[in-house]
């Protein structure tokens, strides 16, 4: 089975501040690993995806996340966002022989961006 | 190409009654699972279909099932609500013999249960 912690269920920014979204993950298979976006009253959106190769992985939006293996992590991170960026984050696995449909989701970290 | 469409996007229905929620996938997406959102629970997964078959499920009571048809047209079903049955229910489509590596997720139905 795999599990999911978002370690902040908030994490307030002001604008144009870098950011970073911490995701850790428990599995005893290998995992996909991805990060998603929900704005208010939405379905969920796809950041960007680690499915295997290099551990840095560059999404839409100007976000990225490293692949950490030994620390089963999986941040995201973004340089400077916007406040537009303000939404809630889920970071979410699922197993690798399990396909990409069936998926085990984090808490969520509501990212409030200031001006 | 139309995204995953879920009809209808709100409900208000009354405790002890019956709900059926409607998916329809990307156009030639055969797999499709259904996800429950509540502020209590987050997201958790309810169960996924493929090629009309149930391929895995969640930990949910059997209140709750689901069917798929031949166009990969998805239904969930709950019998019998419970106030804590008030979430946002999501769907989700996939199909990696497109060469897809992400699941696509419709806009969701709102479900109240009073």
């Amino acid at each position: 089975a795999q599990s999911v912690t978002q370690l902040d269920s908030q994490v307030p920014v002001f604008e144009e501040a870098p950011v970073e979204l911490r995701c850790n993950y428990s599995s005893s298979v290998s995992v996909y690993l991805f990060w998603y976006v929900q704005y208010p009253n939405q379905g969920l959106q796809l950041l960007l995806k680690y499915l295997s190769g290099s551990t840095l992985v560059k999404g839409i939006n100007g976000f990225e996340a490293e692949f950490n293996k030994s620390q089963t992590s999986f941040h995201l991170r973004k340089p400077s966002v916007h406040i537009s960026d303000t939404a809630e984050y889920f970071c979410a696995v699922s197993a690798a022989s399990g396909g990409y449909n069936k998926l085990i989701f984090g808490a969520g970290t509501r990212l409030a961006v200031h001006p | 190409k139309a995204g995953v469409t879920q009809t209808p996007r709100y409900l208000i229905k009354t405790r002890g009654q019956q709900v059926t929620l409607s998916c329809s996938p990307i156009s030639g997406h055969r797999s499709v699972s259904w996800y429950q959102q509540t502020p209590g629970q987050g997201l958790q997964f309810l169960f996924e279909y493929f090629s009309e078959t149930q391929r895995n499920k969640g930990n949910f009571p059997g209140r709750f099932s689901g069917r798929q048809f031949s166009n990969s047209r998805s239904e969930m079903n709950v019998s019998t609500l419970e106030l804590g049955d008030s979430a946002l229910y999501l769907c989700a489509s996939n199909d990696p013999g497109q060469g897809n590596t992400e699941a696509f997720f419709g806009q969701g139905t709102r479900l109240t249960v009073v």
